[in-house]
């Protein structure tokens, strides 16, 4: 079973302009999740989509992220303009929704962003 | 709001002796612990989870983890550590989310090195 898909791997930018990351689900997991983790610090939930619905985004910086699974299965997450501060990986995850608590999430490799 | 304390930033051991990672959490209602590794340029894999039943849980390569109700404490244990063990590991507690899947919160995660 292949994994979560993540593109790039890595990406520089400089400040103020923007990026997009892409992540391509497990196969079959409604749910899916983006993950900020700044060096030393464990991830954080940027958002999470069940299907193409957004379910919570309380900790998206919205004046500068979005977010997006059009089609309830690849996800697009993009910053604009970037700042310095956003420099980290940005990992993605997905589960299998069964309606309960208890969904285990599988990640991806993440992309790392360095903003100079 | 739910909160995972992983009081070791750095451990080092071994090769071949045991290994114990602690990991405290605050949260209301019955906990869902989960351990994960991070290697270096990848994402997290699952170790192992806690939902409810036996107490101690075991999961992949070796690992096991011990829910303490009492203590408030989800710790990961090894009896003998490998090189290839050598990675950073998280510890998360999940609550649900209305509309599906879960919601993690992440320690600030430690990061393991094994002596040869």
């Amino acid at each position: 079973e292949a994994g979560v898909a993540q593109s790039p791997r890595y990406k520089i930018i400089e400040k103020r302009q923007s990026v997009a990351f892409w992540c391509n689900p497990i196969s079959g997991h409604a749910t899916l999740y983006w993950y900020q983790q700044i060096l030393g610090q464990g991830p954080k939930l940027l958002i999470q989509f069940q299907n193409n619905g957004v379910v919570d985004d309380s900790q998206l910086p919205k004046d500068r992220f979005s977010a997006e699974r059009l089609k309830g299965v690849d996800s697009t997450l993009k910053i604009q303009p970037a700042k310095l501060e956003d420099s980290a990986v940005y990992l993605c995850a997905s589960s299998f929704w069964t309606g309960a608590n208890t969904d285990t999430q599988y990640f991806g490799p993440g992309t790392r962003l360095t903003v100079l | 709001a739910q909160s995972v304390t992983q009081p070791d930033i750095h451990i080092t051991v071994s090769e071949g002796a045991s290994l114990e990672l602690r990991c405290n959490y605050s949260y209301g209602a019955t906990p869902y612990l989960f351990w994960y590794v991070q290697s270096p340029g990848q994402g997290l894999q699952l170790l192992l989870k806690y939902f409810s039943g036996d107490t101690l849980v075991q999961g992949i390569k070796g690992f096991e983890a011990e829910f303490k109700r009492s203590q408030s404490s989800f710790n990961l244990r090894k009896p003998s550590v490998h090189w290839s063990d050598a990675a950073e590991y998280f510890c998360a507690v999940a609550e649900g989310v209305t509309g599906g899947g879960n919601k993690l919160t992440f320690g600030t995660g430690t990061q393991l090195k094994v002596e040869l």
